[in-house]
């Protein structure tokens, strides 16, 4: 079964760091790119960062360049968000996505809430 | 960053048809193909239409796109109680060097 399950979020406080995790099975996971998607509570979806098959391209919003990195390990079929310097504004829903190869992200994980809050 | 505009909400009854508008410009849905996305309440995405007009398997022939310039839609024909859910659509754009989503529409059955 083609699956992504996401781990690592929790309550943060800001100005501190989180490393979310989402392991791929089912597929062949180092001939996609992949994706990083937030929502924050009540609002609508929010693309993040996304990296190439072998991790050589990396895409970030705005709001987040400088303080979160993507990365993968396809040995472990692995994906990564590495989070610093947290902020309120970060406080969402966070899901792992495959871009299917046309631009659209076909398969996601269930997601993993990050709180940042004193 | 929601650069893609769309109505926040539309309606209809069972068995009619809903159409939902995306607006854009010519760095994204002018240059690139659009995506369309259904989330129902409480659940993660589901990718409802790619490259503009296509299905992925599994998705009912009732949910159809389109793209015209800098605008795109969404139609639902013969709506359904289970169609009721957020539907966002999302393309890469140049200028930014990055995906950027619609605003999001809600559809409710009447």
């Amino acid at each position: 079964e083609v699956q992504l399950v996401e781990s690592g979020g929790g309550l943060v406080q800001p100005g501190g760091s989180l490393r979310l995790s989402c392991a791929a099975s089912g597929f062949t996971f180092s001939t996609y790119w992949m994706i990083w998607v937030r929502q924050a509570p009540g609002k609508g979806l929010e693309w993040v960062a996304n990296v190439k098959q072998e991790g050589s391209e990396e895409y970030y919003v705005d709001s987040v360049k400088g303080r979160f990195t993507i990365s993968r390990d396809n040995a472990k079929n692995a994906l990564y968000l590495q989070m610093n310097s947290l902020r309120a504004e970060d406080t969402a829903v966070y899901y792992c996505a495959r871009d299917g190869g046309s631009g659209g992200f076909d398969i996601w994980g269930q997601g993993t809430m990050v709180t940042v809050s004193a | 960053q929601s650069v893609l505009t769309q109505p926040p909400s539309a309606s209809g009854t069972p068995g009619q048809r809903v159409t939902i508008s995306c607006s854009g410009s010519n760095s994204n849905l002018g240059s690139n193909t659009v995506n369309w996305y259904q989330q129902l309440p409480g659940t993660a995405p589901k990718l409802l239409i790619y490259s503009s007009n296509q299905r992925p398997s599994g998705v009912p022939d009732r949910f159809s796109g389109s793209k015209s310039g800098t605008s795109a839609s969404l139609a639902i024909s013969g709506l359904q109680s289970e169609d009721e859910a957020d539907y966002y659509c999302a393309a890469w754009d140049d200028s930014l060097s990055g995906f950027v989503f619609g605003t999001g529409t809600e559809v409710t059955v009447l």
